[in-house]
């Protein structure tokens, strides 16, 4: 099976602009969730997609959004960017409850 | 509030030695905990996972022990390999709501094994 893909893996945007990044989870997979990763705050949980509903969130300004589409297939946006959104941004996919998440190879953000 | 903490940011060992990266938690809650792997430019890989029924898993030169009362993990490779050189990280998922893929991550270790 095809592992996790995102797609850009890499992105220069400028502050006040938004981005949109994708993320195709293994085959059958139905799990999708996000992640941010950063020097100083290491790997923080975004939000988890399970069947296009979004089960879980964790503790980002609501400018981080994102949505699942029936294909299990997911995107995240981030609106009116800011310099401190600079980071690695990962996908990770499981088939469902299950504490097994595969990690996609990330796109890396920087907003200048 | 870090919850899972990993203090060591690196760790050097000689190539054959054993390798022990260490990781505590906080939250009594956590009863189930992942070790991922990851190289530069890459995700994170699933290395092995420990429920807090057990006090050890194996697999190959990968052992994870658990401690509960000390709320203690720890990562031992042996022996170690160059290619084992990567930032390990330490983590457990936080239960909402009865169903939860979200993982609360270590800051990571930074081991390098030397050849």
């Amino acid at each position: 099976k095809a592992g996790v893909t995102q797609t850009p893996r890499y992105l220069i945007k400028t502050r006040g602009q938004q981005v949109t990044l994708s993320c195709s989870p293994i085959s059958g997979h139905r799990s999708v969730s996000w992640y941010q990763q950063t020097p100083g705050q290491g790997l923080q949980f975004l939000f988890e997609y399970f069947s296009e509903t979004q089960r879980n969130k964790g503790n980002f300004p609501g400018r981080f959004s994102g949505r699942q589409f029936s294909n299990s297939r997911s995107e995240m946006n981030v609106s009116t960017l800011e310099l401190g959104d600079s980071a690695l941004y990962l996908c990770a996919s499981s088939e469902g409850l299950n504490y097994e998440q595969y990690f996609g190879p990330g796109t890396r953000l920087t907003v200048t | 509030d870090q919850q899972v903490k990993q203090n060591s940011p690196s760790l050097s060992v000689q190539e054959g030695r054993i390798s022990i990266l260490n990781c505590d938690y906080t939250n009594s809650m956590f009863d189930y905990f992942l070790w991922y792997k990851k190289y530069p430019a890459e995700g994170p890989t699933f290395l092995i996972s420990i429920s807090s029924i057990k006090d050890k898993n194996e697999d190959g030169r990968f052992t994870v022990f658990l401690n509960k009362s000390a709320k203690h993990l720890s990562l031992h490779i042996v022996p170690s390999q160059p290619g084992d050189s990567a930032v390990y990280f330490c983590a457990a998922p936080v239960f909402w709501g009865g169903a939860t893929n979200k993982l609360i991550f270590g800051t990571g270790t930074l081991l390098a094994v030397q050849p």
